[in-house]
C-alpha cells in the first residue's frame, strides 16, 4: 500500500497570503494525484486531478504541481472561503486509493 | 444535476448490522465505478470499498474485509454497503463517491454524497 504523507499538519496564514501545501508518496505514482478540499460538516470536494489539472469549478488561484513522489498545492492569494482541510490522494497503485492525513489551513 | 444521496445511517450496537444506500442521479450510473469512503470523527479519509461499473469486480479494505459488502443495482441507480459485525471503530461518516471517468478506474473521485453517519455504540 502506498503511504501518502502531507506537510505541514497545520498552516496558520492570513488572507491574501500565498500558501503551499506538500504531499509525498512512498513510491512513484507518476502524476496520478488528486487534491480535495473539505470544510467542516461538508463532503470533500475535488480541486485538482492529474497532479495539475483544475477540476470544474475550482478557482484559478489553486494550482498543483509535481510528479513521481513529490507534489504540491499552491493557493496564490488565500481567500476567507479557502480555510479548510486539504487532502491529497493517489490513484496510481490501487487498491486502495490512499489519502494523506490532511493539512488544515487556518486563520492566523 | 449530478448528485449522490446517502441514506441508512444510524446508531447500532456492536455486532449489529446496517445497510447504507447511495442514490445516484444526473449521470449514467451504470458507466461509472463507485466507492465508499469513511471518515471517523476528527480523522482523515479512508477508502473502504469499490465496485466496478458493471459490478463484476469489487474491493474491500482490510479493516472491513469479511464484514462489509459493496453492491450496486444499475437498474435502480443505487449503490449499497452492507455492514455486518459492526465494531466501535467503524463509527464514522460514510461517503459514496463516483469515479471521474466512465469505464476507467485509475481516477479521482469527482462527485461525493453528503455523507451518512454510522455510530456503533
Amino acid at each position: 500500500e502506498i503511504v501518502m504523507t502531507q506537510s505541514p499538519a497545520t498552516l496558520s496564514v492570513s488572507p491574501g497570503e500565498r500558501v503551499t501545501l506538500s504531499c509525498r508518496a512512498s513510491q512513484s505514482i507518476n502524476r496520478n494525484l488528486a487534491w480535495y478540499q473539505q470544510k467542516p460538516g461538508q463532503a470533500p470536494r475535488l480541486l485538482i486531478y492529474g497532479a495539475s489539472t483544475r477540476a470544474t469549478g475550482s478557482p484559478g488561484r489553486f494550482s498543483g504541481s509535481g510528479s513521481g513522489t513529490e507534489f504540491s498545492l499552491t493557493i496564490s492569494s488565500l481567500q476567507s472561503e479557502d480555510f479548510a482541510v486539504y487532502y491529497c490522494q493517489q490513484y496510481n497503485n490501487w487498491p486502495p486509493k490512499t489519502f494523506g492525513q490532511g493539512t488544515k489551513v487556518e486563520i492566523k | 444535476q449530478v448528485q449522490l444521496v446517502e441514506s441508512g445511517g444510524g446508531v447500532v450496537q456492536p455486532g449489529g448490522s446496517l445497510r447504507l444506500s447511495c442514490a445516484a442521479s444526473g449521470f449514467t450510473f451504470s458507466n461509472f465505478g463507485m466507492h465508499w469512503v469513511r471518515q471517523a470523527p476528527g480523522k482523515g479519509l479512508e477508502c473502504v470499498a469499490f465496485i466496478r461499473y458493471d459490478g463484476k469486480n469489487t474491493y474491500h479494505g482490510d479493516s472491513v474485509k469479511g464484514r462489509f459488502t459493496i453492491s450496486r443495482d444499475n437498474a435502480k441507480n443505487i449503490l449499497y454497503l452492507q455492514m455486518n459485525s459492526l465494531r466501535a471503530e467503524d463509527t464514522a461518516v460514510y461517503y459514496c463517491a463516483k469515479s471521474f471517468n466512465p469505464f476507467f478506474d485509475y481516477d479521482a473521485f469527482d462527485i461525493w454524497g453528503q455523507g451518512a453517519m454510522v455510530t456503533v455504540s
